[in-house]
């Protein structure tokens, strides 16, 4: 079992709708998490981060957290073409240096 | 300051030969980090170093991969004897220290394309 995982494919979604992105993480000890968005060619930057259960909220991105499931989600309002990248999901252990990386989801907004 | 800086950008190389990367990280960032990436996969933890001590190190890093960070600031990644394997992006991210007051989210660079041919 992987230790993030972030099975499904490429998600196509009009200009204007919700993208919805899922990732699980297999260690209970995580405690931090964080989506990293990462265009083409490009280095991995952070858009979000969250580490209490609920939701979590800024401009259009919402983290939505659940421990007790172990599934972290990220929802994109009023997607726009420059949301087209890969969305990393990262979690982090306390007292742990590293981030696991989950191998990404593809986005692609369509005008 | 404008973040977490990487030389070179690109590098291709022969098999067999050695390469150097280089990575400032942000000026007030202890922690650094070293991570590949290949294509279609998440990025992977190679090592981490707070200050000039090298504190972890991933079993993907073997012995001809060693990392350095003499004086608490930049860090140098060689790999000796590249193989085609070692193709990939090479990221270098840095992150504040711990209790510092803010959060320890890590600042990624914008990588070092390895193509060993």
């Amino acid at each position: 079992q992987k230790e993030v995982e972030q099975n499904s494919g490429p998600l196509s979604v009009p200009e204007g709708a919700i993208a919805s992105l899922n990732c699980t993480y297999s260690d209970r000890g995580s405690q931090s998490f964080f989506w990293y968005r990462q265009y083409s060619g490009k280095s991995p930057e952070l858009i979000m981060f969250i580490y209490s259960n609920g939701d979590k909220e800024d401009g259009r991105f919402t983290a939505q957290l659940n421990k007790a499931s172990q599934y972290v989600s990220l929802l994109i309002r009023d997607s726009q073409p420059s949301d087209s990248a890969t969305y990393l999901c990262a979690v982090k252990r306390d007292g742990n240096n590293r981030l696991a990386f989950g191998k990404g989801n593809q986005v692609v907004v369509i005008p | 300051d404008t973040g977490v800086s990487q030389d070179p950008r690109h590098k291709i190389t022969k098999r067999g030969q050695n390469v150097t990367f280089r990575c400032d990280p942000i000026s007030e960032h202890n922690r650094l980090y070293w991570y590949r990436q290949t294509l279609g996969q998440g990025p992977e933890f190679l090592t981490y170093f707070q200050n000039e001590a090298q504190l972890e190190k991933s079993r993907l890093l073997s012995d001809r991969f060693s990392a350095e960070r003499p004086k608490g600031s930049f860090s140098t990644l060689e790999i000796q004897r590249t193989e085609q394997g070692d193709s990939a992006m090479y990221l270098c991210a840095s992150s504040l220290p711990l209790g510092s007051g803010g959060f320890n989210e890590a600042f990624f660079g914008q990588g070092t394309r390895l193509t060993v041919v």
